[in-house]
C-alpha cells in the first residue's frame, strides 16, 4: 500500500537555526499539506499546496515558514529561524483521488 | 467557532467492554469526510475509520464503527471489546470540501484509558 514518508523522524536544532523537513508524497496525489501538533495539543493545519503553489495557509504559517516541491517528488517545509515555540510534531499529508487524506509518520522537531 | 468538538478529554473503559467516543462537527459543505485517528504515545497518527458525507451506511472497520448521524452532525466512534493496546489519544477529524481546500480540521482529542 502506498504511503507518505517523512525525514528525519526527529530533528534537534538550536534556536535561530534553519530547518528543512522533508516529505515524499504518494506519487499520483495532487494536494499536499503540512500540519503541526504541539505536545499535548491538537493537530493544526499549516498550509496546503496544489499545482506548485500555496493554495491556503493558516495564521500560524508566517514569513518564517516556506514550502516547496524542489524536484517534483520531495515536498519540503522550511523554518528560517526556529523559535522555542516551533517545537512540535510536524505531519505531512497528501490527498488521494477518493479525497482521503494520508498522513506521514511525522517529524518531531525539538528547538533548544 | 469550533468545527470539530470532542467533549470528553479523558475516558476510562474496562478491558473487553465497548466504549463510545463522542464527536460533533460543523460545516456548511454538502461534501465532506469524517475520520477517526488513533495516536499512541509514540506520536504517529494511525488512521482508523472514514465516513463520507454521502455514505448512507455507518462505516465499520473490525472493532471500530462510526455512528454517523448526519442531521445531528455527530460522528461518534464505537470501539467494541476494548483491549489494553487501545489506550491512546483519539482524534476526530473532518476533511472539508472544495471550498475549504480539502484540508482536515481536528478536534482536541479524547484520551482513552483501558483498565485490565
Amino acid at each position: 500500500e502506498p504511503e507518505v514518508t517523512q525525514t528525519p523522524s526527529h530533528q534537534v536544532t538550536q534556536m535561530g537555526q534553519e530547518v528543512i523537513l522533508r516529505c515524499v508524497p504518494i506519487s499520483n496525489h495532487l494536494y499536499f499539506y503540512w500540519y503541526r501538533q504541539i505536545l499535548g495539543q491538537k493537530v493544526e493545519f499549516l498550509v496546503s499546496f496544489y499545482n506548485n503553489e500555496i493554495s491556503e495557509k493558516s495564521e500560524i504559517f508566517d514569513d518564517q515558514f516556506s514550502v516547496e516541491r524542489p524536484d517534483g517528488s520531495n515536498f519540503t517545509l522550511k523554518i528560517r529561524s526556529t523559535k522555542l515555540e516551533d517545537s512540535a510534531m510536524y505531519f505531512c499529508a497528501t490527498l488521494g483521488v477518493t479525497y482521503e487524506q494520508y498522513f506521514g509518520p511525522g517529524t518531531r522537531l525539538t528547538v533548544t | 467557532a469550533q468545527k470539530i468538538t470532542q467533549t470528553q478529554p479523558g475516558m476510562f473503559v474496562q478491558e473487553k467492554e465497548a466504549v463510545t467516543l463522542d464527536c460533533t462537527y460543523d460545516t456548511s459543505d454538502q461534501s465532506y469526510g469524517l475520520f477517526w485517528y488513533k495516536q499512541p504515545s509514540s506520536g504517529e497518527m494511525i488512521f482508523l475509520i472514514y465516513q463520507g458525507s454521502y455514505d448512507e451506511q455507518n462505516a465499520t472497520e473490525g472493532r471500530y464503527s462510526l455512528n454517523f448521524q448526519k442531521a445531528r452532525k455527530s460522528a461518534n466512534l464505537v470501539i467494541s471489546a476494548s483491549q489494553l493496546g487501545d489506550s491512546a489519544m483519539y482524534f476526530c477529524a473532518m476533511r472539508e470540501g472544495q471550498t475549504g481546500g480539502f484540508k482536515t480540521i481536528f478536534g482536541a482529542g479524547t484520551r482513552l484509558f483501558v483498565k485490565a
